[in-house]
């Protein structure tokens, strides 16, 4: 079965310290894999996607990285701000008939001053 | 460029009662999905529609229907609520449903729903 797990379930930091999130998928065949950023009371917006052949991807502070073989994924908050307290949601791609992304529930980020 | 818009914002029902949701997308996408986020599910997917005239049932398609009215817009009817389905309803759209980077899903703000 596909599943997506994702690591801490929540986690809480002070400003100004990094943090890696963790996503171990169980998803075949793979086709990508994407962290959502999810404000509270919004829709999750796109951070990065990776594809099989890249293992590293950044959107400023934001790192992923990505080992095909072992199928885990991390996304890494480098110096955080109050404004990267969001859900962080990590939803693999496969290559199947019908709908093709499985999501994570998501590791809930709180950034405190 | 709105992206992805969606009606009401916020609603309170009945048990009982009907609604529709509306969604619509300004991206000229082929595909349009509905999802519900409740605490601790994450994301599971109602409905989605491949192309325009298309609909397929998703994971958890009980208790509703959808009506892909043209490319744009993609309404999601509950005919008769329940306290089962307060919830939190996301649109997506995306360019295709297909594997490949041309999946990436573009979401609306979502609409709250609390059924009474």
């Amino acid at each position: 079965k596909n599943q997506v797990e994702q690591s801490p379930q929540s986690l809480i930091i002070l400003e100004g310290k990094n943090c890696t999130l963790q996503c171990n998928y169980t998803v075949s065949p793979f086709s990508n894999l994407r962290w959502y950023k999810q404000d509270t009371g919004r829709g999750p917006v796109s951070l990065t996607i990776m594809t099989f052949s890249e293992n590293t991807k950044s959107n400023g502070r934001y790192t992923a990285t990505l080992d095909a073989d072992t199928k885990q994924s991390s996304l890494h908050i480098t110096a955080s701000q109050l404004s990267d307290s969001a859900s962080y949601i990590c939803v693999v791609s496969a290559y199947q008939a019908g709908t093709a992304l499985i999501f994570g529930k998501g590791t809930t980020l709180s950034v405190s001053s | 460029n709105a992206g992805v818009t969606q009606t009401p914002k916020f609603q309170v029902l009945k048990t009982g009662q009907s609604m529709t949701l509306q969604c619509a997308q300004d991206m000229n996408h082929n595909s349009m999905y509905w999802y519900r986020q409740d605490p601790g599910m994450g994301l599971r997917l109602i409905y989605y529609s491949a192309s325009e005239g298309t609909t397929d049932k998703g994971e958890v398609p009980n208790g509703y229907n959808v009506s892909r009215l043209n490319k744009r817009e993609f309404s999601l009817r509950l005919e008769s609520a329940a306290p089962s389905q307060t919830s939190v309803y996301f649109c997506a759209s995306s360019d295709s449903i297909a594997g490949g980077t041309r999946n990436e899903q573009f979401f609306g703000p979502g609409t709250r729903l609390t059924v009474l």
